[in-house]
């Protein structure tokens, strides 16, 4: 059985400050691996799609990196502002190109 | 604005109802999924389709069927709507090299 796991579930941060959470994943088969954003009231938002060992990808304040040896992704966010409260959600895209979901880490930004 | 349309935000139904979950993409995706997600548990894949009139179970299909009679449209169905499909059901498409575009949800509730 394929298990994505993200820690922590979910997280309180002050405004201004900088965070990171983590995205475990299977080692073998590794084909891509996706983060998403998932606002209140709203639909899951990709934000990365990361396929090369050693990636790094950035979009404004946020940027991931990505490790398919270990079966790891780090999410970071530089500065948290209170639009950056969501759920971030990766999942798992293996050699059958059905993505497997991690449960998600919800971020909440104190004011 | 390419976009994935989910014909219902909140939707009530009694127990026993045939309920029909309606989703139409307008990107020419090849591929839709329906998810369902609930509190601490990832996105959990109900049925998933690669063509039209093509359908293959997820990983609960369980009191579920879908119909893709066309490209662009990807119905779920719940034969006998139970208080265990309270949920929040998610519609996504995707292309095979592309990330998926998801809808805004339905919020179903069987009373």
């Amino acid at each position: 059985i394929l298990n994505v796991e993200q820690s922590p579930q979910s997280l309180h941060v002050q405004e201004g400050d900088s965070t990171n959470f983590t995205c475990s994943f299977p080692s073998s088969n590794f084909y891509a691996l996706h983060w998403y954003r998932w606002e209140t009231a709203k639909s899951p938002e990709a934000l990365f799609v990361m396929t090369l060992n050693g990636d790094e990808k950035k979009k404004g304040r946020i940027s991931a990196t990505l490790n398919t040896k270990e079966g790891y992704s780090y999410l970071y966010i530089k500065g948290s502002q209170p639009e950056d409260s969501a759920t971030y959600l990766c999942a798992f895209r293996g050699s059958n190109y059905q993505l497997i979901w991690g449960a998600g880490t919800k971020l909440i930004i104190k004011p | 604005d390419v976009k994935v349309t989910q014909s219902s935000r909140y939707l009530v139904k009694r127990t026993g109802e045939k309920v029909f979950l309606e989703c139409v993409q307008d990107m020419d995706h090849e591929n839709m999924f329906w998810y369902r997600q609930d509190p601490g548990l990832g996105l959990r894949l109900i049925y998933f389709s690669y063509d039209v009139k093509m359908k293959e179970k997820g990983d609960i299909p369980e009191g579920y069927s879908v119909s893709r009679e066309k490209k662009e449209r990807f119905s779920l169905i719940l034969e006998s709507a139970s208080t265990n499909q309270t949920s929040m059901y998610l519609c996504a498409s995707s292309s095979r090299e592309s990330g998926y575009t998801f809808g805004s949800g339905t919020r179903l509730t069987v009373v």
